[in-house]
């Protein structure tokens, strides 16, 4: 069972339309973070969000933090196939004694011309 | 390029086996990060060290230990391997262990366990 539950797993979709990636836990985090991995490579920080509600805009995309600071989401305005990747939203926990960064399973998106 | 050197990129091996894997962290982080990415499962944290110190622990397997070293580099020891075992392992680094510090990752190692 994952800490943190990513939707959809998958989505395919045509160049120019907009889509919203979910993640969404039963736990409080100190932190949200947003990463794209792209084939062969290791994830790459997009956004932090720290606010409960806070809003982030980077370009074509916007991320909001929960007001509890237990989901986020990812919105993507008119879809380019260079935002083809794998989404993976980390959130930031203390637990069992650690300060922890745990990984969603991550939304893998494929836009096309 | 993120500045964190993981060797090997791949690795074949048989059951029963026992591999290393090393990483190199960005110049100047003194926390190492390690993960294992499988298709079913994301990516799963399995330890994490500071400074040469563990300093959080994941779902690690018994079979599996780490360390860091006085010059910051990491190695991740898998032993007694199983078919499970095979994934993408991630070395990941960062300045701190604080509330918001972006991790950074390396390329990752590929173990593919025959």
């Amino acid at each position: 069972t994952q800490l943190l539950e990513q939707s959809p797993q998958f989505l395919s979709i045509q160049e120019g339309e907009n889509l919203t990636v979910y993640c969404n836990s039963s736990s409080v985090f100190s932190s949200l973070q947003w990463y794209r991995q792209e084939p062969g490579e290791g994830p790459v920080l997009l956004v932090t969000v720290v606010t409960g509600g806070e809003v982030k805009k980077l370009k074509r995309l916007t991320f909001q933090f929960g007001d509890a600071r237990k989901d986020s989401s990812l919105h993507i305005t008119a879809a380019q196939p260079g935002d083809t990747g794998l989404y993976l939203c980390a959130g930031r926990l203390f637990s069992g004694g650690y300060n922890k960064l745990i990984f969603g399973a991550g939304t893998r998106l494929a836009v096309h011309p | 390029d993120s500045g964190v050197t993981q060797t090997p990129k791949h690795l074949i091996t048989a059951t029963g086996q026992r591999v290393t894997l090393r990483c190199s962290p960005r110049s100047g982080d003194l926390s190492v990060y390690w993960y294992q990415q499988s298709l079913d499962q994301g990516l799963q944290f399995l330890i994490q060290y500071y400074n040469g110190e563990e300093r959080a622990k994941g779902n690690i397997l018994e079979r599996f230990s780490a360390q860091q070293f006085p010059d910051l580099h990491s190695e991740l020891n898998l032993s007694s391997l199983e078919l499970g075992d095979s994934a993408l392992y991630f070395c990941a680094s960062s300045v701190f262990f604080g509330a918001s510090g972006e991790l950074f990752f390396g390329e990752g190692s590929r173990l593919t366990v025959l």
